[in-house]
C-alpha cells in the first residue's frame, strides 16, 4: 500500500524558515521522481518543485526559486523541502506527490501539511 | 510557461446528469494531460492520465478525451461521491501547471 506522509508544517513569521518532510512507503522510492505541490487558501493547485530519482536534477516554480530547496534521502525513503525567506503568500497546504520515471503526472499524493506564514 | 484554462469554473448538476469540463492549453501538449478530483481536506486523486487513460481504480463513469490543446473530462452519470473540484494538469514541459479548477456542486 502506497503511503506518503508529510510533516514539519506549522506557523512561522515572515522571513522565517521551515523544513517539510515526506515519509514514503509502499514503492521503490529511489526509482521515481518526486514533487512538492501546494494549495493556498481558496486557491487552486500549484506545482512548486521536482527532484529526479537520483537527486541530481531539480526544478522550481518561479514563485519559490532561490528560496526553497528540494532534496531526498533514498536510503531513508524521505523527501524534503527546505523553505527560507517565507512570505505571507507561501501560506498553503503543501503536498508531496510521486511522479513517474521522468516529468510526469502525479500518481500518488500525501494528505498535506499546513504552513502558515504570519506575524 | 504553458497556460491552462478550465471551463466552467463552477457548475451545478443533479445526480445522474452527464457533466463535461473543458481544459484548454496555450500550446500543444502531445497528449500529456492528467485530470484529478480533489475534495476538501483530502489528497487529490488521479483520475485520467495521457488525456484518456483511466487510472486503475477510478470509476468507469469518468472518461477523458481530446488532443492538441483542447481536452475534456466527462462524467457520464454524476454520483453523490463526485461532488468535488476537478483540475487538469499538463506535464509536457519542465514546468507542469494546473488549470484553475472546476467546482462541481449539487443542484
Amino acid at each position: 500500500q502506497v503511503q506518503l506522509v508529510e510533516s514539519g508544517g506549522g506557523l512561522v513569521k515572515p522571513g522565517g524558515s521551515l523544513r517539510l518532510s515526506c515519509a514514503v512507503s509502499g514503492f521503490d522510492f529511489g526509482d521515481y521522481f518526486m514533487n512538492w505541490i501546494r494549495q493556498a487558501p481558496g486557491k487552486g493547485l500549484e506545482w512548486i518543485s521536482i527532484i529526479s530519482d537520483n537527486g541530481l536534477h531539480t526544478n522550481y516554480a518561479d514563485s519559490v526559486k532561490g528560496r526553497f530547496t528540494i532534496s531526498r534521502d533514498n536510503a531513508k525513503n524521505s523527501l524534503f523541502l527546505q523553505m527560507n525567506s517565507l512570505r505571507a503568500e507561501d501560506t498553503a497546504v503543501y503536498y508531496c506527490a510521486r511522479g513517474g520515471h521522468d516529468y510526469s503526472y502525479f500518481h500518488y499524493w500525501g494528505q498535506g501539511a499546513l504552513v502558515a506564514v504570519s506575524s | 510557461d504553458i497556460q491552462m484554462t478550465q471551463s466552467p469554473s463552477a457548475l451545478s448538476a443533479s445526480v445522474g446528469d452527464r457533466v463535461s469540463i473543458t481544459c484548454r492549453a496555450s500550446q500543444s501538449l502531445s497528449g500529456r494531460l492528467a485530470w484529478y478530483q480533489h475534495k476538501p481536506g483530502k489528497a487529490p486523486n488521479l483520475l485520467i492520465y495521457k488525456a484518456s487513460s483511466l487510472e486503475s481504480g477510478a470509476p468507469s463513469r469518468f472518461s477523458g478525451s481530446g488532443s492538441g490543446t483542447e481536452f475534456t473530462l466527462t462524467i457520464s452519470s454524476l454520483q453523490p461521491d463526485d461532488f468535488a473540484t476537478y483540475y487538469c494538469q499538463h506535464y509536457s514541459t519542465l514546468f507542469p501547471t494546473f488549470g484553475q479548477g472546476t467546482k462541481v456542486e449539487i443542484k
